[in-house]
């Protein structure tokens, strides 16, 4: 079976410092990724989204960047963290078409980062 | 670029007692797929129900249901005898079945769900 794993599970970090999470998926190949962000009392809004290794695709311009340094692998990076950083980020993914796990997507279980 | 709406921030319902959960979607595609995703407290995510709009029939998965209004672009979440443990935030979301390479999820801003024992 397909399961996600995503950390750190909790973060706290300063304004100015880097961050780097990190998502992987176990038992699919070739998975499209996906990196949301949920601030508080909002809905989930969509970063970036890679359909392979080297492939990602920026939604919101802004102090993040993401990279698939390998087909399972998804890391969300910042070089210096902002206050408006602060939030829930939750990686997901979902099997390319005509395999279990397609055209659904599947949540880790979230890292809570906190910039102070 | 589709979007998707959710009008109820907050809804209760009394425990045993049936809820609905209201969503829109704005689209100019014909191939879709629809989801509910609930978020309990502990904020994991979890699938509740799928529907495909290519399909007629409204799904179901035990207490849940939806009523899918292709034509009004609606796509409601009912809860038949509300459990405790249906307390969550519930978000709706789209989804292009399109072969152009659109795999973006969208999402609502949420509804969270408040069940009265």
């Amino acid at each position: 079976s397909q399961t996600i794993h995503q950390w750190p599970a909790t973060l706290v970090q300063p304004v100015g410092s880097p961050l780097s999470l990190e998502c992987t998926v176990e038992g699919t190949s070739n998975p499209n990724l996906y990196w949301y962000r949920q601030a508080a009392g909002r809905g989930l809004q969509l970063l970036f989204y890679s359909v392979g290794i080297g492939q990602i695709s920026s939604e919101v311009p802004q102090n993040l960047s993401a990279s698939r340094p390998q087909d399972r692998q998804f890391i969300l990076s910042s070089k210096k963290l902002l206050l408006s950083d602060s939030g829930f980020y939750l990686c997901a993914w979902s099997a390319t078409a005509g395999v279990p796990g397609a055209n659904v997507l599947t949540f880790g279980a979230g890292s809570r980062l906190t910039v102070l | 670029a589709q979007t998707v709406t959710q009008s109820q921030p907050e809804m209760s319902v009394q425990e045993a007692e049936t809820v609905t959960l209201s969503c829109t979607y704005d689209t100019s595609e014909s191939d879709y797929y629809l989801f509910w995703y609930k978020q309990p407290p502990s904020r994991q995510m979890i699938l509740v129900i799928r529907q495909e709009a290519y399909k007629q029939q409204n799904a179901t998965e035990n207490r849940f249901s939806v009523n899918f209004q292709k034509a009004a672009k609606s796509f409601s979440l009912k809860i038949s005898d509300s459990q405790l443990g249906d307390a969550a935030m519930y978000f709706c979301a789209y989804r292009s079945a399109g072969t152009s390479g659109t795999y973006k999820y969208i999402f609502g801003t949420g509804t969270r769900l408040k069940v009265l024992a």
